[in-house]
C-alpha cells in the first residue's frame, strides 16, 4: 500500500484559514468514509482531530473541519492560532483491512 | 481515564528482534483494535499493525514478514515483535487504540524511542 499524498508544508497568518489535502485511491480514501486527521507538535504524541471524514472528538475546537470529495480528503483550519503550528497527518482505512497514513504536512503560522 | 504506556529496550542491535509492550488502563480491551504505529526521525507516521482481543491481527504489507503482534487480555497489554531489524527501524514507536465505535486512533501512548545500532 502506498502512503496517502499530502503537501509537505502549508502556512498562514494568525486569523487566516488553511486547507491541507490528502489524496488516496479508490481502495482507501475514495471507498470509505474512514479518514481521520492527527495533529502532532514536536516531541508529542499525535492527537486525533477529525474522524470519519468530518467528525470532531470532544474538546477539539470547531475551527477544525474535514471534508472529502472522491479520492481526496481535506482538513481546514480557520482562525489560525499560533498553537496550531504542528505536523498534520491524514489516515485512511483500506480495502485490505489495514490503515495507511499520509506523508505529513508541516503547518507554519507566520 | 484511558492510558496507554509503551515499554521496552531503547537500544537494539542490527539483525536482532525489537520487543515492546503496551500496558492499557482505564478501558476494556473489547470492541477496539489495538495498534502499533511508528515515526522514524524526520519521516512520517507509519502504521505497523493491529490486534483485536480475540487475537485476530492485520499487518502492514511492507512489514508483514517481520512483525508479530500479540495480546494478553489478563494483563491488559499487547506486544510488538519486529525481527531482523536494521537502522531503518529506528523510530519512535507508539501504541494506539482505534476507537470502539468510530474509525480514528483516539488514544495514544507517549511513544518510546528505539534505536537500532551496534
Amino acid at each position: 500500500q502506498s502512503a496517502l499524498t499530502q503537501p509537505p508544508s502549508v502556512s498562514g497568518s494568525p486569523g487566516q484559514s488553511v486547507t491541507i489535502s490528502c489524496t488516496g485511491t479508490s481502495s482507501d480514501v475514495g471507498n470509505y468514509n474512514r479518514v481521520s486527521w492527527y495533529q502532532q507538535p514536536p516531541s508529542t504524541a499525535p492527537k486525533l482531530m477529525i474522524y470519519e471524514v468530518s467528525n470532531r472528538p470532544s474538546g477539539v475546537p470547531d475551527r477544525f473541519s474535514g471534508s472529502k470529495s472522491g479520492n481526496t480528503a481535506s482538513l481546514t483550519i480557520s482562525g489560525l492560532q499560533a498553537e496550531d503550528e504542528a505536523d498534520y497527518y491524514c489516515s485512511s482505512y483500506t480495502s485490505s483491512s489495514t490503515w495507511v497514513f499520509g506523508g505529513g504536512t508541516k503547518l507554519t503560522v507566520l | 481515564q484511558v492510558q496507554l504506556q509503551e515499554s521496552g529496550p531503547g537500544l537494539v542491535k542490527p539483525s536482532e528482534t525489537l520487543s515492546l509492550t503496551c500496558a492499557v488502563s482505564g478501558v476494556s480491551f473489547t470492541s477496539s483494535s489495538w495498534n502499533w504505529i511508528r515515526r522514524p526521525p524526520g519521516k512520517a507516521l507509519e502504521w505497523i499493525g493491529y490486534i483485536y482481543d480475540s487475537g485476530s491481527t492485520h499487518y502492514n504489507p511492507s512489514l508483514r514478514s517481520r512483525v508479530t503482534i500479540s495480546v494478553d487480555t489478563s494483563k491488559n497489554q499487547f506486544s510488538l515483535k519486529l525481527s531482523s531489524v536494521t537502522a531503518a527501524d529506528t523510530a519512535v514507536y507508539y501504541c494506539a487504540r482505534k476507537g470502539a465505535y468510530n474509525y480514528g486512533f483516539d488514544y495514544w501512548g507517549q511513544g518510546t524511542l528505539v534505536t537500532v545500532s551496534s
